[in-house]
C-alpha cells in the first residue's frame, strides 16, 4: 500500500489565523484525494488532485500536489469556525487499501 | 447526500454477541470499502470489494467478515463481540471514472456493553 503520512496530527489556530496541512508519500503517487470530516460526521470528498505541481482552489481552501508527486498541502486562509474538523489525505488503491493518512484535527478558538 | 445508505445508524449490543452492518453503494458504483473509526482515530481500512469480489483486505479481525452481493450491497458482519469493538463503521463506494474518489455513508454507530 501507499500509506501517507499526515502532519500535524492537531492544529490548534485563532480564528482567523491561517492553516496548513501536509501529506507526505516515501513513493510516487498516481492521484491523490483530500477529505473533510466534521466533528460526528463523516468524511466528505474535497478535492482530487491529478497531475504534477497541481494547484487547485476553492475559496479559502487552496490544494496543491507537489511536483515529485510524493506530498500534498491543503491551505486555508483566515479560518473561520465551519472550517473545524478532521482533514484526510488518501493516495489511492494499492493492494492492501491503507491509504488514508491519520487526518489532522482543526481546532479553531474564537 | 453522498447517496451510500448505511443501516442502521445506531446499534447497541451485549459482548459476545454478533451484528451485520449494512451499506448500500451509489448507484453504478461497483466498489465498496468498510472502515473502523474508534473516537478520535482515523480511518482504519478494513476491507473492499469490487463488483462482488474481493479487492484487498487490511487490518480486518477474523471475528469479522464481508460480503457483497449481486445487487452491490455489502453487509459487514461483526461476531464475538468486544467492548474494544464499540466505533463508527463507516461503508463508502466508488465507481466506473471516479478514480479513487470515495463517497462515504453516515456511518453505524456500534456499541458494545
Amino acid at each position: 500500500g501507499q500509506q501517507v503520512m499526515q502532519i500535524p496530527q492537531y492544529q490548534h489556530v485563532q480564528e482567523g489565523e491561517d492553516f496548513t496541512t501536509y501529506c507526505n508519500s516515501s513513493t510516487t503517487l498516481s492521484n491523490i484525494q483530500w477529505y473533510k470530516q466534521r466533528p460526528g460526521g463523516h468524511p466528505v470528498f474535497l478535492i482530487q488532485l491529478v497531475k504534477s505541481g497541481e494547484v487547485k482552489k476553492q475559496k479559502r481552501l487552496t490544494f496543491q500536489f507537489g511536483e515529485a508527486k510524493k506530498n500534498s498541502s491543503l491551505h486555508i486562509t483566515a479560518t473561520q469556525t465551519t472550517d473545524v474538523g478532521t482533514y484526510f489525505c488518501d493516495s489511492g488503491g494499492g493492494a492492501d487499501g491503507l491509504t488514508f493518512g491519520k487526518g489532522t484535527h482543526l481546532i479553531i478558538q474564537p | 447526500d453522498s447517496g451510500v445508505t448505511q443501516t442502521p445508524k445506531h446499534l447497541i449490543t451485549a459482548t459476545g454477541q454478533r451484528v451485520t452492518l449494512r451499506c448500500s453503494p451509489r448507484s453504478g458504483d461497483l466498489s465498496v470499502y468498510w472502515y473502523q473509526q474508534s473516537l478520535d482515530q482515523g480511518l482504519q481500512f478494513l476491507i473492499q470489494y469490487y463488483n462482488g469480489e474481493e479487492r484487498a483486505k487490511g487490518n480486518i479481525l477474523e471475528r469479522f467478515s464481508a460480503q457483497q452481493f449481486p445487487d452491490l450491497h455489502s453487509e459487514l458482519n461483526l461476531s464475538s463481540l468486544e467492548l474494544g469493538d464499540s466505533a463508527l463503521y463507516f461503508c463508502a463506494s466508488s465507481g466506473p471514472g471516479q478514480g479513487d474518489i470515495q463517497y462515504f455513508g453516515a456511518g453505524t454507530r456500534l456499541s458494545v456493553l
